[in-house]
């Protein structure tokens, strides 16, 4: 079974712009987060998805968006870009559909942003 | 607020010695408890995780952690380590009652085990 994929896997632009990364989960998951990793802050909890709806939001200004399609895919936007959202953004789906099941997160290897 | 400590930014271990990563947390109820590993350019790997019963958890790569309800911890331990298991770990915990897959993560312990 194929694991998580995200696309693409590096990516750089400028100050201002926008950009759009993303997720395909493990198939037959339905539940699709967001992280963003950084060496100062470590890994922050953006947000979740679950049948193309948003379930969970992190504490992270409207600049960040995202949504979920019918196949579970699902894509994260990063509007005006600030030098500060240079980071790893990682993906994760799960199986189930509550967390109360306490399934684990299957990782994606991350979408690598560096703004100039 | 929930929150996840790992006390330590590094560990530093000789091969074939024990190694212990510590991890605390605070948050109120009965949370689930996960470690997490990372290798370089590479997403997290799930290594084990307590819901419930048994304190002692085993895990991938002869992993194990124990949950400790009274101190709130749940530390990683691995009885002899291996330089292939130098990478970042990450102790993570969830909040059953928010429903959803939210993850709380520790800042990382980066773990060097030494030939």
């Amino acid at each position: 079974k194929a694991g998580v994929t995200q696309t693409p896997r590096y990516l750089i632009k400028t100050r201002g712009q926008q950009v759009t990364l993303s997720c395909s989960p493990i198939s037959g998951h339905r539940s699709v987060s967001w992280y963003q990793q950084t060496p100062g802050q470590g890994l922050q909890f953006l947000f979740e998805y679950f049948s193309e709806t948003q379930r969970n939001k992190g504490n992270f200004p409207g600049r960040f968006s995202g949504r979920q399609f019918s196949n579970s895919r699902s894509e994260m936007n990063v509007s005006t870009l600030e030098l500060g959202d240079s980071a790893l953004y990682l993906c994760a789906s799960s199986l189930g559909t509550s967390g109360r099941a306490g399934h684990e997160q299957f990782f994606g290897p991350g979408t690598r942003l560096t703004v100039l | 607020a929930q929150s996840v400590a790992q006390p330590e930014d590094q560990v530093n271990v000789a091969e074939g010695n024990p190694l212990t990563v510590k991890c605390t947390y605070s948050v109120s109820g009965n949370p689930y408890l996960f470690w997490y590993v990372q290798y370089p350019n590479r997403g997290l790997q799930f290594l084990l995780k307590y819901i419930t019963g048994d304190n002692l958890v085993k895990g991938s790569y002869g992993f194990e952690a124990e949950f400790n309800k009274s101190q709130t911890s749940f530390h990683l331990k691995k009885p002899s380590a291996l330089v292939s298991d130098s990478a970042l770990y990450f102790c993570a915990v969830r909040r059953p009652r928010t429903g959803g897959f939210k993850t709380i993560f520790g800042a990382g312990t980066r773990l060097f085990v030494k030939a």
